[in-house]
C-alpha cells in the first residue's frame, strides 16, 4: 500500500528556531512536494523535487529551504521560524506520467505552531 | 491570478440530496483535472478525476463533469452522506511538461443528518 509519512503530527517552535521538517516516501516516486495549507488559502506549493538533489520553487517559497538526498526523503527546512509560518504543512510525491503529473499521494501532514 | 477556482467556500446539503461542487479554470493547457478529498488533520486523498477527451467520468456515488468550452468542472455526490462532510479540492494539470498540479481553494461540504 501506497504510504508518505511525515516526521511529525504536532511541533511547535520558538520564533527564529531553525525547524526541519521530514517527509519520506516508500514509493520510489521521483516527485516529492511541499505544500502548506491554511484557511481560506488552500493548497499552495512552496517547493518540488523531481529527482535526488534537484529542487524547483513553488508559489511561495520564502523563508524556506528544501533537501533532497535520497530518492525516497524530501526535507523542509524552515532557517528561522517566524509566526506567519504557522500551518499545517503536507508532503506528496507522485510518479511522472509521460512528463505531466499524475495523482499525488499526501502524507497526513504536520500542524507547525510558531510562538 | 489564480488559474483554479472554487468560487464556494462552502456548501450545506441534506443526507441523501445530491451535493455538486465546482471549479473553474483559465489555463487552456489544463487536460487533466482531480479532485481531492480532505478530512481536518488529515493528508488530502484522491477522489477522482477526468481528462480532457472525456466528459464524464463516473466512480460509485462520485461523478465528474467537464465542459473544456466553459472551462468548467463539476463534482457530483449522490446520494450525499454525512461521512462526506470534507473539504474538497479541484485540481488541474497540462498533460505535457513536467508541471506540478494547480490547485483551487478548496470548497468546505457539510452533510447534515
Amino acid at each position: 500500500d501506497v504510504k508518505v509519512t511525515q516526521s511529525s503530527r504536532y511541533l511547535v517552535k520558538r520564533t527564529g528556531e531553525k525547524v526541519f521538517l521530514e517527509c519520506v516516501q516508500d514509493m520510489d516516486h521521483e516527485n516529492m512536494f511541499w505544500y502548506r495549507q491554511d484557511p481560506g488559502l488552500g493548497l499552495r506549493l512552496i517547493y518540488f523535487s523531481y529527482d535526488v538533489k534537484m529542487k524547483e520553487k513553488g508559489d511561495i517559497p520564502e523563508g524556506y529551504s528544501v533537501s533532497r538526498e535520497k530518492k525516497e526523503r524530501f526535507s523542509l527546512i524552515l532557517e528561522s521560524a517566524s509566526t506567519n509560518q504557522t500551518s499545517m504543512y503536507l508532503c506528496a510525491s507522485s510518479p511522472p506520467y509521460q512528463g505531466f503529473q499524475g495523482e499525488q499521494f499526501f502524507g497526513p501532514g504536520t500542524r507547525l505552531t510558531v510562538l | 491570478d489564480q488559474q483554479v477556482k472554487q468560487n464556494s467556500p462552502s456548501l450545506s446539503v441534506q443526507e441523501g440530496r445530491i451535493s455538486i461542487l465546482n471549479c473553474d479554470y483559465t489555463n487552456s493547457m489544463f487536460d487533466y483535472f482531480l479532485w481531492y478529498k480532505k478530512y481536518p488533520a488529515e493528508g488530502p486523498t484522491f477522489l477522482i478525476s477526468i481528462s480532457s477527451i472525456k466528459d464524464k467520468n463516473e466512480d460509485g456515488r462520485f461523478t465528474v463533469f467537464l465542459n473544456k468550452s466553459a472551462k468548467h468542472l463539476s463534482l457530483h455526490i449522490v446520494p450525499s452522506q454525512p461521512g462526506d462532510s470534507a473539504v474538497y479540492f479541484c485540481a488541474a494539470s497540462p498533460s505535457s511538461g513536467n508541471t506540478p498540479l494547480v490547485f483551487g481553494k478548496g470548497t468546505r461540504l457539510s452533510v447534515i443528518a
